[in-house]
């Protein structure tokens, strides 16, 4: 069975400091992976993905994220934090042999960036 | 470019009132449709998805049902609403003909059952 865990429920950082969200994850075969991010009372907006290739997938406002297949995880980076990205965040992943084409989110990760 | 609309944004409704939630999408042909719940502005719960018209895979048993009348059209619907049954809904949609398969998400709609 997929499954995504995000261990963190909320994660507090300063300003113009390194952010990490964390994402680890379980599929049967090789995954696909997603970032969201959601701002309260919007719907989910699409950050980056990993399908294939470079294990280093860079995205929307400065995010990135590494795969790593040893590890089973998809951490979100930023080098240096914005209060403008305080939201939540949420992992997703899919196994490229699902043809149902779900989505298996994780529980979100609360990002709090301080001033 | 492709859009996905919801309506109405916000709901309020009396316990053992109908309820339909309509979602449309523009831009593309013959997207899979997905319908999710989120409760308490926390994790997502997949509650039904569409590959195409008249096809929907329901996740989980509930008070709730869906349809897809048209290609890019998908309603959920319940014919007595529960307590329960609040909470933030989303409708998303992907591409069939992207190998990506990215879902993207619309604005939601806010529901409250008293």
């Amino acid at each position: 069975a997929q499954s995504v865990a995000q261990p963190e429920d909320q994660v507090n950082v300063a300003e113009g400091n390194p952010l990490t969200v964390k994402c680890t994850y379980s599929v049967s075969g090789n995954p696909y992976l997603f970032w969201y991010v959601q701002y309260p009372n919007r719907g989910l907006q699409f950050l980056l993905k990993y399908i294939t290739g470079d294990n280093l997938v860079k995205g929307s406002y400065g995010f990135e994220a590494e795969f790593n297949k040893s590890q089973t995880s998809f951490h979100l980076k930023k080098p240096s934090a914005l209060v403008s990205d305080s939201a939540l965040y949420f992992c997703a992943v899919r196994d490229i042999r699902d043809s149902s084409y779900k989505l298996i989110f994780g529980s979100g990760t609360r990002l709090l960036v301080r001033p | 470019s492709q859009t996905i609309h919801q309506w109405p944004a916000t709901l309020v409704q009396p316990v053992g009132s109908p309820l339909s939630l309509e979602c449309t999408v523009e831009g593309t042909s013959n997207p899979n449709l997905y319908w999710y719940r989120q409760a308490a502005g926390r994790g997502l719960q997949l509650l039904f998805y569409s590959v195409g018209i008249g096809q929907i895979s329901s996740e989980v048993p509930q008070n709730l049902s869906a349809s897809r009348p048209q290609d890019r059209q998908f309603i959920l619907s319940s014919k007595k609403l529960l307590l329960s049954d609040s909470g933030f809904y989303l409708c998303a949609w992907s591409s069939i003909d992207s190998p990506q398969e990215t879902q993207y998400f619309g604005p939601g709609t806010r529901l409250l059952v008293l």
